[in-house]
């Protein structure tokens, strides 16, 4: 069974950081563009950023970019997201996600929620 | 950025009801263009890729389908796991941006 599995969210005040985890399980990431996509509270979701197999090419929404960065373990079977400078309007649901195409998300982990807030 | 208007908003419908969900593209989108359903504090689960092309283990009576800017996810036979929010999602330039959601309700 594909399993995707966050870690590393919780509650930072405004100016902090964190770093999320993506664990595959069944899937083997290093095949596959990985992507964080978040949502925020009764929102829609919000493609955040993504990452070629290799780790060579990224790319990032643009209230995103300078502040958190992606990156893969392919040995460790993992994705991650270092995010700095948190605001409020980062809090959100992240979910991991990936599958054979780099641009629509075939599977997702169940997410892990951020909440910015002092 | 390509901006997608989805609508309505909300749908009121019951079981055995054909339904239509709209999203309109600010630009063509050449086909590519997903839809997901997701059910509340569930990660969004993808029914269609590539505007008409149905992912595999979706029943049949999902359907997508494409003119111009506008693009349309059709459930035919409500049935009552149907009952959720549907989004849609471009694919054809970054960043990758999704409509504001269709929730379907009884």
């Amino acid at each position: 069974e594909v399993q995707l599995v966050e870690s590393g969210g919780g509650l930072v005040q405004p100016g902090g950081s964190l770093r999320l985890s993506c664990a595959g399980s069944g899937f083997t990431l290093s095949n596959y563009w990985m992507t964080w996509v978040r949502q925020a509270p009764g929102k829609g979701p919000e493609w955040v950023a993504n990452i070629r197999q290799d780790g060579n090419e990224i790319f990032y929404v643009d209230s995103v970019r300078g502040r958190f960065t992606i990156s893969r373990d392919n040995a460790k079977n993992s994705l991650f997201l270092q995010m700095n400078n948190l605001r409020a309007e980062d809090t959100a649901t992240y979910y991991c996600a990936g599958g054979r195409d780099s641009r629509y998300f075939v599977s997702w982990g169940q997410g892990t929620l951020v909440t910015v807030s002092s | 950025d390509i901006q997608m208007t989805q609508s309505p908003s909300t749908l009121s419908a019951s079981v055995g009801d054909t339904v239509t969900i709209t999203c309109r593209a600010s630009q063509s989108l050449s086909g590519y263009l997903a839809w997901y359903q997701q059910k509340p504090g569930k990660a969004p689960k993808l029914l269609i890729y590539k505007a008409s092309n149905l992912e595999s283990g979706v029943p049949s009576r999902f359907s997508g389908s494409e003119s111009g800017t506008e693009v349309t996810l059709t459930i035919s036979s409500l049935q009552p796991d149907d009952f959720a929010t549907y989004y849609c999602q471009q694919y054809k330039s970054y960043p990758l941006t999704f409509g504001g959601g269709t929730k379907v309700a009884i």
